[in-house]
């Protein structure tokens, strides 16, 4: 397996722009979470689904972020407006459940100038 | 509310050993362990589950205290490949998801 793939591998938008990041679960997976990390907050989790059902969304920011999984092997986070603030590495991971370990993807860059 | 990580950096030479704890504030029912090198993702080294086991991968292995609410991961005989961030995990009863501590940065040195 490929692992989890995301793309794009970095992102530059200015501010005011709309933002969509991709994930591709591994195969098999029945959860799929999205995570930011900056320097200041660590690692948060913004939303997570069951098979493909948004679970628990209360990490994401503010209205501006939306999360979907239309299908088993796909997921987008989308960013509209982007502001300067939203900065960080994105990862996306997937995971069979709480016993097991979570595979993350490589993450995508976002700067928003 | 975020697991609180102990030492946030260590420096060892080669061989040393290190123990890194995660603590938390809420009844737990499994810990992971993870460590990410630069510019990478976290890679899943270990779970642990309620019950209090110690579990072992080669020289790096980690034990829970659900009592206390806390983890630890040992490192033996540190090799330079074992440099990186290392970040605890939690999920308590009733949530399927992490809450990821602060991290321990450990860097060895030849």
């Amino acid at each position: 397996d490929a692992g989890v793939i995301q793309s794009p591998r970095h992102e530059v938008t200015e501010m005011g722009q709309e933002v969509t990041l991709r994930c591709k679960p591994i195969s098999g997976h029945d959860y799929l979470f999205w995570y930011r990390q900056t320097m200041m907050r660590g690692l948060e989790l913004l939303i997570y689904f069951n098979n493909n059902v948004p679970i628990d969304d209360s990490g994401m920011p503010e209205d501006r972020f939306s999360a979907k999984m239309p299908n088993a092997s796909f997921s987008t986070l989308k960013i509209q407006p982007s502001e300067p603030r939203d900065s960080a590495v994105y990862f996306c991971a997937s995971s069979f459940g709480s016993f097991y370990g979570y595979t993350f993807g490589s993450g995508t860059r976002l700067t928003v100038v | 509310q975020q697991p609180v990580q102990s030492p946030q950096a260590v420096i060892l030479r080669e061989g040393e050993d290190a123990v890194i704890n995660c603590s938390s504030s809420k009844a737990l029912y499994s810990v992971h362990w993870y460590r990410q090198k630069h510019g990478e993702a976290p890679v899943f080294l270990m779970i642990l589950l309620k019950g209090g086991e110690q579990k072992g991968h080669e020289k790096i292995s980690a034990s829970f205290n659900e009592k206390k609410q806390q983890s630890s991961l040992y490192l033996t005989a540190s090799q330079l490949s074992y440099s990186g961030t290392y970040f605890c995990g939690t999920e308590d009863f009733g949530n399927e998801k992490l809450t990821f501590g602060t991290g321990t940065r450990l860097t060895i040195i030849p």
